[in-house]
């Protein structure tokens, strides 16, 4: 059972704007510890999407961006496209679980 | 270009062991630590553990640990992911993954080792 939450799903018209949300503990967002964001693409493995909160690695788009704050963590997908069809994860770490590295839920972002 | 590049399906019967590989190139193998993360059939991420490639210290889940052992071999630039006592359970996507020292994320992944365990 992750200690991760997020919304399992999440619509929206090509052109528009989604987020997605993390919410944690004090044992990890809420401790100070980084949030990082991967895509997953049917059929595909994970991409790192978004580092340390809110950095994008070269070749992700600025309409792409991550946030921050108290226990929860924020993914924004802005001007919405079919290619941004895919499953979303957030990940952190945790110091209550001697120090394991968890995931979100994840979340399915479709496309309408 | 930096590479992960993984070891075939596998498939097991329940109580069996499975020992996936993970060879790593186009980069500074030691500068780097490694994870293993998998994923079950239509489920989520689930991290399992790591690996420091310098030092060959480990980190493992709790619900698996006892069951999993991790090493590395410096020469070759390989990674191991050994699971025993295997259960129905673990029938799942297997990926090695890297992340660099600072808050940078896993940003390289394997392609994927599917294994199965049947009986």
């Amino acid at each position: 059972q992750s200690v991760l939450t997020q919304p399992p799903s999440v619509s929206g018209a090509p052109g528009q704007r989604v987020t997605i949300s993390c919410t944690g503990s004090s044992s990890n967002i809420g401790a100070g510890y980084d949030v990082h964001w991967y895509q997953q693409l049917p059929g595909t493995g994970p991409k790192l999407l978004i580092y340390g909160n809110n950095n994008r690695p070269s070749g992700v788009p600025d309409r792409i961006s991550g946030s921050k704050s108290g226990t929860s963590a924020s993914l924004a997908i802005t001007g919405l496209q079919a290619e941004d069809e895919a499953d979303y994860y957030c990940q952190s770490y945790d110091s209550s679980l001697s120090g394991s590295y968890v995931f979100g839920t994840g979340t399915k972002v479709t496309v309408l | 270009q930096v590479q992960l590049v993984q070891s075939g399906a596998e498939v097991r019967k329940p109580g069996a062991s499975v020992k996936v590989s993970c060879r790593a190139s186009g980069y500074t193998f030691t500068s780097y630590y490694m994870h293993w993360v998998r994923q079950a059939p239509g489920q989520g991420l689930e991290w399992m553990g790591i690996i420091n490639l310098s030092g060959g210290g480990t980190n493992y889940a709790q619900k698996i640990q006892g069951r999993v052992t991790m090493t590395r071999d410096t020469s070759t630039s390989t990674v191991y992911m050994e699971l025993s006592s295997l259960r129905s359970e673990d029938t799942a996507v297997y990926y090695c993954t890297r992340e660099g020292v600072g808050s940078y994320g896993l940003d390289v992944w394997g392609q994927g080792t599917t294994v199965t365990v049947s009986s």
